[in-house]
This record gives structure tokens, C-alpha cells and sequence, in this order.
């Protein structure tokens, strides 16, 4: 079945413990890329990769950290966590011959305290 | 720089009535996506327009590209509880712009 796989799906953590969100897909796309969604401000886009090892800024990068070292993962990180960064993350992929379809992970809900 | 307006913000309706989510764009836009999102999911893609002027129908919902490529509708008919969620339009140049989204509550 074709699916992005997020986690740790709901995690509550305290400011300044380093976090890392796993995401996988199993459909061979070279883009991917991490999306925070808060109330009222819809979904914004922290940082793509466009293929391995290629990872750029999004709309709201500050304090994340990704990378792409296969084609398959692209893990978000959080070096230092603060309470403002208390959100539902999606990870997404699509691939250019599908139109760049977006397919989205389930989501994790992030809580810093 | 490159902006999807989207409006209106929030709908409430009565089951059976018809909702209508619209999508501004100051530029040409090359293609729209629509996604539904359902309160606590994960957004899901429901179609792409390329066309000017393209009309595309999902059963009870209609999506429509204008003419200039610079507007975008989605249409539900006859609305049900089942549609309840958010809808959002999705435009792709080098990177994706999203519309700010339009909450759908249908009254049963």
C-alpha cells in the first residue's frame, strides 16, 4: 500500500530536549517535505528536498534542521524544542510524473512544554 | 509573490443545502489541487485542474478552473455530514502554495 509513515504520532516533550519526527514513503517520489499546521494559519511548509541530498527552506525554517541521505526518509529535527514549536506536523511526498500529487503522512502532534 | 487567496474561512450549513469554497490567485496559475481534509485526519487529494476553463465532477462536487487560470471553485451539492472538513486548494510552482483553507460544518 502506498503510504508516507510519520513518527512518533503524538509526543509531549520538554524545551530544549532535541527531537527527531521519522518520515518514510515507499513510493519511490523524490520530493518531499515537512509542513507545520496551527490554528488560523493554515499549512506552512518547513523544508523540502527535491531528491537525495537536496533540501531547501520552506516558509517557516527556523529551529528545524532536515535531511536526505536516501530517497525513501527525510527526517525532521528539532535541536532544541520550544514551546512555540507546539504544532501537528505533516510529512508529504509526490512525484513529478503524478502531477506532483501530494501525499500526506497521518501527522504528528507535537506538544512542548 | 505568489499568493492563493481562498476564501470564505469558515461555513455552516444545513444538511442538504450546497457549498461553494472559492480560490484567487493574482498570477496565472499553471494547475489547482483540491484537498479534503477531515477533522483530526490528514489532508486528501481529490483532484487537479490544468485546463483553462476545466470542469471536473466527483459526484456531488464540482470543481471548476476560470478561463484566465487565476480562479478556482469547489462545489458540493446537496451537502452531507460526510463532507464535513476542511477543503483547501494547492498550487504548484517550484514549490507548493497553499490556500489558507475553508472549514466546512454541515448541521444535520
Amino acid at each position: 500500500e502506498a503510504q508516507v509513515t510519520q513518527n512518533p504520532r503524538y509526543l509531549i516533550t520538554v524545551t530544549g530536549k532535541k527531537l527527531t519526527v521519522t518520515c518514510s514513503q515507499n513510493m519511490n517520489h523524490e520530493y518531499m517535505s515537512w509542513y507545520r499546521q496551527d490554528p488560523g494559519l493554515g499549512l506552512r511548509q518547513i523544508y523540502y528536498s527535491m531528491n537525495v541530498e537536496a533540501t531547501d527552506k520552506g516558509d517557516v525554517p527556523e529551529g528545524y534542521k532536515v535531511s536526505r541521505k536516501e530517497k525513501r526518509n527525510f527526517p525532521l529535527i528539532l535541536e532544541s524544542p520550544s514551546p512555540n514549536q507546539t504544532s501537528l506536523y505533516f510529512c508529504a511526498s509526490s512525484l513529478k510524473e503524478q502531477g506532483y500529487t501530494i501525499y500526506f503522512g497521518e501527522g504528528s502532534w507535537l506538544t512542548v512544554v | 509573490g505568489q499568493q492563493v487567496m481562498q476564501i470564505p474561512q469558515y461555513q455552516h450549513v444545513q444538511e442538504g443545502e450546497d457549498f461553494t469554497t472559492y480560490c484567487n490567485s493574482s498570477t496565472t496559475l499553471s494547475n489547482i489541487q483540491w484537498y479534503k481534509q477531515r477533522p483530526g485526519g490528514h489532508p486528501v487529494f481529490l483532484i487537479q485542474l490544468v485546463k483553462s476553463g476545466e470542469v471536473k465532477k466527483q459526484k456531488r462536487l464540482t470543481f471548476q478552473f476560470g478561463e484566465a487560470k487565476k480562479n478556482s471553485s469547489l462545489h458540493i451539492t446537496a451537502t452531507q455530514t460526510t463532507d464535513v472538513g476542511t477543503y483547501f486548494c494547492v498550487y504548484n510552482f517550484n514549490k507548493f502554495y497553499f490556500g489558507s483553507g475553508t472549514k466546512l460544518n454541515v448541521k444535520p
